[in-house]
């Protein structure tokens, strides 16, 4: 498995501002990706970060709103922009091994809230 | 996106009792995986599942890969208190790059 350290756990904003989310692996991994979990629900992929280009947003995911940066093998930034109360989720940091028999590993989660 | 069905979708039970869930697809997966998340954690692999019909323990855990790749299911035997979370399964098609979360299912044992 894969250590994933997130950082910050938690966070209350004001809206109109912006909070930047980190995710540090233990080791290098191809695949990395953030996804949404609002409040009782289940994980919704925001987009793959992909290292030395721009990220791959899915549906209803834009990069202006959710800036992402992947340096190198081992990190990765997510910015939610110019909050608002519907932004209040959790924020999980994930990396799968590759490979024919594959897993996802996931961070402890960021949650956001935005008053 | 593909939509992953959990049923049930939350489980009260007495402690000792066993449980069972399940998660249905209408698309093919090659892989499931089965998560446990326990309130302000990430969710945690339990157990993956990689062939069609693949029965797979973990401790009091067995987990199944249906025989049609469109369905799985997760077993917990002689619940205990900690077994409280909740439970997703996640699958991964063919041609696929993302897992897809299912609804997951709410477990709470009752001492």
């Amino acid at each position: 498995s894969a250590v994933i350290s997130q950082k910050p756990s938690r966070d209350i904003c004001q809206r109109g501002t912006s909070l930047t989310i980190q995710c540090q692996v233990d080791s290098q991994v191809t695949m990395m990706f953030w996804y949404r979990q609002q409040p009782g629900q289940s994980l919704t992929l925001i987009a793959t970060a992909n290292q030395g280009s721009e990220a791959t947003y899915e549906s209803g995911f834009v990069i202006d709103k959710f800036p992402i940066s992947r340096p190198n093998l081992t990190f990765s930034t997510l910015t939610v922009s110019n909050l608002s109360p519907e932004d209040s989720s959790i924020y999980l940091c994930s990396v799968r091994r590759g490979g024919l028999n594959t897993e996802a590993f996931f961070g402890q989660g960021t949650r956001l809230t935005v008053v | 996106g593909q939509q992953l069905n959990q049923n049930p979708q939350s489980m009260f039970i007495q402690e000792g009792e066993d449980v069972s869930m399940n998660c249905t697809s209408s698309s093919i997966f090659n892989t499931w995986l089965w998560y446990k998340q326990d309130p302000g954690e990430g969710p945690v692999l339990l157990i993956a599942l990689y062939k069609a019909g693949e029965l797979t323990s973990n401790g009091r855990l067995t987990a199944q890969f249906g025989i049609t790749r469109k369905d799985s299911f997760l077993n917990i035997s002689a619940s205990i208190p900690s077994d409280v979370g909740i439970y997703f399964c996640a699958g991964l098609t063919n041609t696929g790059n993302q897992f897809y979360f299912g609804t997951g299912t709410s477990l709470t044992v009752i001492p």
